[in-house]
C-alpha cells in the first residue's frame, strides 16, 4: 500500500515566517503534487513534479516554490508566509503512465498569525 | 483550459433514498474522471474512474459526453456515505483538475 506521508498534521506560523512543508512517499512514485485545499473552492494544485529537479508551476503557485532533490520527497516553500496562506495542504503522488489515481497524504493544516 | 463544476455545495438525503452528486466539466479533448471521497478525519481517497467503469461501494459514474457530466449516482444510501465528494478530470496533462466539492449528509 503506498503511502503518502506529510511531516506535520498542524503547523502556526507567524507572518512572514519561511515556512517548509514535507512530504515522502515510499512507493518510488515519478510523479507528486502539492494542492491546497479550501472549503468552497476544492483543491487547486500549487506546484507538481515529474521527476527528480523538475518542477513546473500549477494554479496558484504565487508566494511558493518546491524542491524536489530526491525522487520520494517533494518539500512546499512559503517564502514569507501571510495570513492567505492559511489552509490545508495536501501532498499528493501517482506513478507515471499508470492513470491509476493519485494517492494523498494526510494533510498539513497551516495557520499564519 | 479544464474546468469541473459541482453544483451543489450540500446534499441531504435521508438513508435508502437515491443519491447523485453531480459533477460537469469543460475540456475541448477527451478527457479522464474520477470521483475522490473524503470520509471524515480521513485522507482523501480515490472511490472510481470512469475508465473502470467499476461500482464502488454501490457508487456508479458514467461519463456522459453529449451533456459533458460525469454525475455520481447511488441506488440506496447509506449513513456510511456521508462524506465531501470531490470530482476531478485529467486532460492532455497529468495534473487533475478538482470542483469545489459537495458534502453529502446521509440523514438517518
Amino acid at each position: 500500500d503506498v503511502k503518502v506521508t506529510q511531516s506535520s498534521r498542524y503547523l502556526v506560523k507567524r507572518t512572514g515566517e519561511k515556512v517548509f512543508l514535507e512530504c515522502v512517499q515510499d512507493m518510488d512514485h515519478e510523479n507528486m503534487f502539492w494542492y491546497r485545499q479550501d472549503p468552497g473552492l476544492g483543491l487547486r494544485l500549487i506546484y507538481f513534479s515529474y521527476d527528480v529537479k523538475m518542477k513546473e508551476k500549477g494554479d496558484i503557485p504565487e508566494g511558493y516554490s518546491v524542491s524536489r532533490e530526491k525522487k520520494e520527497r517533494f518539500s512546499l516553500i512559503l517564502e514569507s508566509a501571510s495570513t492567505n496562506q492559511t489552509s490545508m495542504y495536501l501532498c499528493a503522488s501517482e506513478l507515471a503512465g499508470q492513470g491509476a489515481g493519485y494517492t494523498f497524504g494526510s494533510g498539513t493544516r497551516l495557520t499564519v498569525v | 483550459a479544464q474546468r469541473v463544476t459541482q453544483p451543489e455545495k450540500l446534499l441531504s438525503v435521508f438513508k435508502g433514498a437515491p443519491v447523485e452528486l453531480k459533477c460537469n466539466y469543460s475540456y475541448s479533448g477527451s478527457p479522464e474522471l474520477f470521483w475522490y471521497v473524503q470520509y471524515s478525519r480521513q485522507r482523501l481517497q480515490l472511490l472510481l474512474r470512469h475508465i473502470s467503469r467499476e461500482s464502488i461501494k454501490g457508487f456508479t459514474a458514467d461519463l456522459n459526453k453529449g451533456e459533458t457530466s460525469f454525475h455520481l449516482k447511488k441506488p440506496f444510501a447509506q449513513e456510511e456515505d456521508s462524506a465531501m465528494y470531490y470530482c476531478a478530470l485529467t486532460g492532455s496533462a497529468r495534473q487533475l483538475t478538482f470542483g469545489s466539492g459537495t458534502q453529502l449528509t446521509v440523514l438517518p
